[in-house]
């Protein structure tokens, strides 16, 4: 069975900077392409960070490029988003997502939540 | 990349069928096809129920189907049942490495 485990998720103050990991399991991990996907209280979903199988590749909403890295340790099937210079607008809970050969995220993590507040 | 245009809400009572539309632009939806569908329940994570336009992963109902025509796509659902009700997100690769999604439908068992 897929399993994705999000963590690290909480308060945090504008400015601030925050991890986020994601474990893995279930599946061949350094097989897919892993994704951030996030959502703002009461609002949809979005797109922030995808990385290629072995890491080398490495892609940024724009909403974020420049602010949040996105990385991964296939030895330890495990995910990761620094997210740096926090703003308000950043609140949401963050999902990790296994990308598919079929251009779709066909599993989801059950996702965390980061608050942005003095 | 601008969001994809979903209605807010649609609502049909159980046993028909609805329609949620999905507008983008032919940089994303008119571009790939790459469309996919969520389901959402809330307070839960999403969950796949359409992939590559019009493709069913195992385990959905085929009472779930996809479409698309030029820059829209479609989710039909018939056959509604109570436990359709849930907001539904599309999405779309709009090219470079981004995907975007639509702003949500919340479905309405009546």
């Amino acid at each position: 069975e897929v399993k994705l485990l999000e963590s690290g998720g909480g308060l945090v103050q504008p400015g601030g900077s925050l991890r986020l990991s994601c474990a893995a399991s279930g599946f061949t991990f350094s097989s897919y392409a892993m994704h951030w996907v996030r959502q703002a209280p009461g609002k949809g979903l979005e797109y922030v960070s995808a990385i290629s199988t072995n890491g080398d590749g490495t892609y940024y909403a724009n909403s974020v490029e420049g602010r949040f890295t996105i990385s991964r340790d296939n030895s330890k099937n495990m995910l990761y988003l620094q997210m740096g210079s926090l703003r308000a607008e950043d609140m949401a809970v963050y999902y990790c997502a296994r990308y598919s050969s079929t251009s779709c995220y066909d599993s989801w993590g059950q996702g965390t939540l980061v608050t942005v507040s003095s | 990349q601008s969001a994809l245009t979903q209605p807010r809400s649609v609502s049909g009572s159980p046993g028909q069928s609805v329609t949620i539309s999905c507008t983008g632009t032919r940089s994303d939806i008119g571009g790939y096809n790459y469309v996919s569908w969520y389901q959402q329940h809330p307070g839960k994570a999403p969950k796949l129920i359409i992939y590559d336009v019009g493709k069913r992963p195992s385990g959905v109902p085929d009472r779930f189907s996809g479409s698309k025509s030029g820059n829209t796509a479609s989710l039909t659902i018939s056959g509604l049942q109570a436990e359709d009700e849930a907001d539904y997100y599309c999405c779309s690769y709009a090219g470079s490495y981004t995907w975007v999604f639509g702003g949500g439908t919340k479905l309405t068992v009546l």
